[in-house]
């Protein structure tokens, strides 16, 4: 079945020790999207790439960088973790920038545990 | 600024009881409105959409209308399943953001 894949389901990592996240979709969509999700509050767009131009949301902190190597891999790298970035994070896909009610189809998300 | 306010949860139903989740909106214009659900373990799915005024979006027994006057998009469903038991977000297109609501659990026992 066509999927978003995110690896791993948990990440546990160490104050201030960088992490990377990473998510694969086989569903050919052309823009992937980076959510974080912290305890009983709502998703939060933190980035997203239309094919390959990279879209920053205006209040993403600098700590938090994506790559996007291919149509099926993204990733996301948090080069200075901090308690407060303990999250679950969410990948997502579709198939074109403007939703025009177009589909979002999420991955399992990741939850990030910083000791 | 674009928000979606959702009501508090956990919900709690009998099977077979009707469901209501709140939902309202502030932006600017008229954007889609969507409902996601995230089964435990699992990610957000696409339940059911609406993308203008007095629309209704339906999807395995749930409903929801796009009322402007009103700024709402409650879920609906007349008779609930203990497999209905996850949380239900309620969001918005805004460019190329969906912008959530908080989310409203639903335990719904047998």
């Amino acid at each position: 079945d066509a999927m978003v894949i995110q690896n791993p389901r948990y990440q546990v990592t160490q104050f201030g020790k960088p992490v990377t996240l990473s998510c694969s979709q086989t569903l050919n969509h052309n823009v992937m999207y980076w959510y974080q999700q912290k305890s009983s509050q709502a998703p939060k767009l933190l980035f997203h790439y239309y094919d390959k131009d990279f879209n920053n949301e205006a209040d993403t902190p600098d700590n938090f960088q994506s790559r996007r190597p291919n149509t099926s891999f993204c990733f996301l790298d948090i080069r200075s973790p901090g308690l407060g970035d303990a999250a679950m994070y969410l990948c997502a896909t579709s198939r074109s920038v403007r939703f025009s009610a177009a589909e979002q189809y999420f991955g399992p998300g990741t939850r990030l545990t910083v000791t | 600024g674009n928000s979606v306010t959702q009501m508090e949860g956990p919900v709690t139903l009998s099977e077979e009881a009707f469901l209501t989740i709140n939902c309202t909106y502030t932006a600017t214009g008229y954007p889609s409105l969507f409902w996601y659900v995230q089964y435990p373990g699992e990610g957000l799915q696409l339940l059911l959409k609406a993308t203008k005024a007095d629309d209704k979006g339906s999807n395995k027994g749930f409903e929801a209308t796009y009322r402007k006057e009103t700024t709402s998009f409650h879920l609906e469903k007349g008779s609930v399943q203990v497999s209905d038991s996850a949380v239900y977000f309620c969001a918005l297109e805004a460019g190329t953001a969906l912008i959530f609501g908080k989310g409203t659990t639903l335990s719904v026992s047998s």
